[in-house]
């Protein structure tokens, strides 16, 4: 069974202090790995698509990466703004449709 | 360029009634995929459909059906509604059936009394 999972569930960050965030994942035939940014009771919000190991997307102080088994999303000297749950979702699957997606990953800045 | 809208922003309905809820698609996209997000949870795909036909389905039981019109704007229903379908119900729109990146609407905030 296709599956993501997401590490830690929650992570508290001073303001500067950079970390990265987990994303594993089991699945035949990856077609696609994406992140987003989820503000509560908000929809989810678009950051990164990636398609083979070893590419890497950057925006702002995000940077994401990915290998054959996982995928980081590292926070560089974060800011208050950048607190929101971050999720990891697949496209698997020769015509894949659907995202799988983790739970995510609440992150939390104070200054 | 507009984006993915959804209406209404939230619902409140009892045990089995039913309801529609609605989504417009960011202009260009012609596919769109419904997904349920209970609370603490990742989204959960519903169905997607491309081109007013259905082009996936995830784990859901039939009373969740869904319609495409020509603008490719679309609808959920869900009949007999039950406690556990209160979720936030998520429409996300993408330039074709196989394109990777799928943009979100805002939601709808669905409470089953």
């Amino acid at each position: 069974e296709d599956q993501v999972t997401q590490s830690p569930e929650a992570l508290r960050l001073q303001e500067g202090e950079s970390s990265s965030l987990n994303c594993s994942y089991t699945v035949s035939g990856l077609r696609g790995l994406f992140w987003y940014r989820q503000d509560p009771g908000k929809g989810p919000e678009f950051l990164f698509t990636l398609y083979s190991a070893g590419e890497e997307k950057e925006k702002e102080r995000l940077k994401a990466t990915l290998t054959k088994k996982e995928s980081f999303l590292h926070i560089t000297a974060p800011k208050p703004e950048d607190s929101a749950t971050y999720l990891c979702a697949v496209q698997v699957g020769q015509a894949g449709t659907a995202l799988i997606f983790g739970k995510g990953t609440t992150l939390s800045v104070s200054s | 360029e507009t984006g993915v809208t959804q209406s209404p922003t939230h619902l409140i309905k009892t045990r089995g009634q039913q309801v529609t809820l609605r989504c417009s698609s960011q202009s260009g996209h012609n596919t769109v995929s419904w997904y349920q997000q209970a609370l603490g949870q990742g989204p959960q795909f519903i169905f997607q459909y491309y081109r007013e036909e259905e082009n996936g389905r995830g784990n859901f039981p039939p009373r969740f059906s869904g319609l495409q019109f020509p603008n490719y704007s679309s609808e959920l229903n869900v009949n007999a509604l039950e406690l556990d379908d209160s979720a936030l119900y998520l429409c996300a729109s993408s330039p074709g059936r196989y394109s990777g990146a799928q943009y979100f609407g805002p939601g709808t905030r669905l409470t089953v009394l």
